[in-house]
């Protein structure tokens, strides 16, 4: 199976442009959960789709946003970009098991706001 | 208000011995738990993973063991390779917690042959 892939792999804004990323789970996947990272605070759950709905949501400002397709690919919006807003950006898939939900990661975005 | 903890920012093993991350997390609600391995430039990748109905975990190399009454996992990775190199993180989620994993900060692991 082909793993999860997000586009673009770099990305460079300046201030106040608005980013769109680009997610593709893994098949058969139902359900893609957005990171930032950062080094200051690691990584931090943005939200998570499920069903093309948003099941649950990190505390991020309402500048962040995503959507997710009926074939499970995901996006994720910044408007108004903040220079505080350079991370890499971490999409993942669930695949729920008899233990647990397990989450397999994308390569990430690394976005870089001048 | 970091609720998993890993304490160790690095590690440093020698080549064939024992490398064990520690990892520490407060929400006594936590039920399954993962360790995830990344290198630079790229996204974390699944290790290994233990609920909270186990105290241990073994897969080849890897074992993870949870001890719920003192709030404590650990990986041990035996022998250790130098391509384990990396940065290790704890991850833990609450039951239906619908996709939201808690991070550790990571510990950096370095083998030296």
């Amino acid at each position: 199976k082909a793993g999860v892939t997000q586009t673009p792999r770099y990305l460079i804004k300046t201030r106040g442009q608005q980013v769109t990323l680009s997610c593709s789970p893994i098949s058969g996947h139902r359900s893609v959960s957005w990171y930032q990272q950062t080094p200051g605070q690691g990584l931090q759950f943005l939200f998570e789709y499920f069903s093309e709905t948003q099941r649950n949501k990190g505390n991020f400002p309402g500048r962040f946003s995503g959507r997710q397709f009926s074939n499970s690919r995901s996006e994720m919006n910044v408007s108004t970009l903040e220079l505080g807003d350079s991370a890499l950006y971490l999409c993942a898939s669930s695949h729920l098991t008899a233990n647990g939900e397990t989450q397999y990661f994308g390569p990430g975005t690394r976005l870089l706001v001048l | 208000d970091q609720q998993v903890k890993q304490n160790s920012p690095s590690l440093s093993v020698q080549e064939g011995r024992i490398s064990i991350l520690n990892c520490d997390y407060t929400n006594s609600m936590f039920d399954y738990f993962l360790w995830y391995k990344k290198y630079p430039a790229e996204g974390p990748t699944f290790l290994i993973s233990i609920s909270s109905i186990k105290d241990k975990n073994e897969d080849g190399r890897f074992t993870v063991f949870l001890n719920k009454s003192a709030k404590h996992l650990s990986l041990h990775i035996v022998p250790s390779q130098p391509g384990d190199s990396a940065v290790y993180f704890c991850a833990a989620s609450e039951g239906g917690s619908q996709g939201n994993l808690i991070f550790g900060k990571g510990t950096k692991l370095s083998v030296k042959p």
